[in-house]
């Protein structure tokens, strides 16, 4: 069953604590986003990857790190350096660049307690 | 501003009616335009995607088109289901590959 998971669905974390979502994808694709959504407001991009081993800051880099040491897996990990952490994560993968189709995760609800 | 903006911000019909919803833009040149499909609290889904030389493109009920001449888009939702309630996204792709998404128009269809 060809897709993109994230994992967890819900997360809860306390202040002054790191956590990294999950982000899987069997489509084999090169390409790997993560996104932050929050109330009302157009998606935003926090990091991208074009290539294993390679990434890129989006507009929102600040407080969040990323690896991609695999193909297939792409995760990001918010830090404690995040000012505002709360938001919906949404992951996405495309073939080749956003020139081509992409395709998204269902998500990770990410509260701060 | 926005430089994908979306109108209106939320809209209530009845079930069975028409609908359009707007996506005008101010970023260029572009490569493409889609339109995507957000169910509370999931992931955003494909609905069409058009390259800048396309005006129309159909996915069952729905039909995006496009003026590239205005930069203006407008998705068509035909004979709405309960199932179509949902937030409805538009993103505009740069030839640089740059992608910039609208704020959404949240839909609500009521029987």
């Amino acid at each position: 069953d060809g897709g993109i998971t994230q994992s967890p669905k819900y997360l809860f974390r306390k202040e002054g604590q790191n956590v990294t979502l999950s982000c899987e994808q069997n489509l084999n694709h090169d390409a790997m986003y993560w996104y932050r959504q929050d109330p009302g407001q157009g998606l935003r991009l926090i990091y991208y990857s074009q290539i294993v081993n390679d990434f890129q800051k989006g507009d929102i880099a600040e407080g969040y790190s990323v690896s991609r040491e695999k193909k297939e897996s792409f995760p990001l990990t918010v830090t404690s350096a995040q000012k505002n952490p709360t938001a919906f994560y949404l992951c996405a993968s495309s073939p080749d660049g956003w020139n081509t189709e992409a395709f998204f995760g269902q998500g990770t609800r990410l509260t701060v307690v | 501003k926005n430089q994908v903006e979306q109108s209106p911000q939320s809209l209530i019909i009845l079930e069975g009616k028409n609908c359009t919803l707007q996506c005008n833009y101010t970023v260029s040149p572009f490569s493409n335009l889609r339109w995507y499909k957000q169910d509370t609290g999931r992931g955003p889904v494909s609905l069409t995607i058009m390259t800048f030389s396309e005006n129309t493109k159909s996915n069952g009920r729905y039909t995006a088109t496009l003026d590239a001449d205005t930069k203006q888009s407008s998705l068509h939702i035909t004979a709405s289901q309960l199932s179509d309630s949902a937030s409805y996204i538009c993103v505009v792709i740069l030839n640089a590959g740059k992608s910039t998404f609208g704020d959404g128009t949240t839909l609500t269809v009521k029987p």
